[in-house]
């Protein structure tokens, strides 16, 4: 069936540094979508990608839709403490309606 | 406009007790997902209603557990009965028909002793 991957699985930053994390799969999808969850709480939506080769901002945050349909990056620029949390991609099963998810991508900062 | 709204926050059960966690979606929402995550398996889809019909129960661990959408505005998950292994953080998210983004709620900490 058809999977997410998603890397790195775990990032030490330092405020103030930009971030890049990546999702990939073997399917093509026609909807990318990414959510951050903090402690305690449910995933959040950030960015919904709907073409391929889209680029997309929401703030400090830009997402982009891969050219092959099988790849979506997200970026963070300038990180901040409460980027901490942990970075989901998810896109929908092409045979329902549900939704398929990344493992995630954990975000730290370096005190 | 209130976001999904789950309860408990957090429950605190005996093993072989029954569980019950409670959602309310956004309104005009037809699509309503209960999900599961732990460390180990991360985020897993039990089960998904449409217009408060179950479409897909395929991820219902076991016969332990049965979900219900008397209505447009609730939902339920229940645990009958509970084990430790159901111990784990319970989450409803909601979305419109023919968009796939899904609006989560905050989540029932589940924990079986």
């Amino acid at each position: 069936g058809q999977q997410l991957n998603q890397s790195p699985q775990s990032m030490f930053i330092q405020e103030g540094e930009d971030v890049s994390m990546n999702c990939t799969s073997s399917s093509i999808f026609n909807t990318w979508l990414w959510y951050k969850q903090d402690p305690g709480e449910g995933p959040v939506l950030l960015i919904a990608l709907y073409k391929a080769g889209e680029l997309t901002s929401n703030g400090r945050l830009t997402a982009q839709f891969g050219i092959t349909r099988k790849d979506s990056f997200l970026n963070i620029s300038a990180s901040i403490p409460s980027d901490v949390g942990i970075y989901f991609c998810a896109g929908p099963d092409d045979s329902n309606y549900q939704l398929i998810w990344g493992a995630g991508t954990k975000l730290i900062i370096k005190p | 406009d209130a976001g999904v709204i789950q309860s408990p926050r957090h429950e605190v059960t005996e093993m072989g007790q029954e569980v019950t966690l409670r959602c309310k979606p956004i309104s005009g929402h037809d699509y309503l997902f209960w999900y599961r995550q732990t460390m180990m398996r991360g985020l897993e889809l039990l089960i998904y209603f449409n217009n408060n019909v179950p479409i897909d129960d395929s991820g219902m661990p076991e016969d332990r557990f049965s979900a219900k959408m008397p209505n447009a505005s609730f939902s339920t998950l229940k645990i009958q009965p509970s084990e430790p292994r159901d111990s784990a953080v319970y989450f409803c998210a909601s979305s419109f028909v023919g968009v796939y983004e899904q609006y989560f709620g905050p989540g029932t900490r589940l924990t079986v002793t």
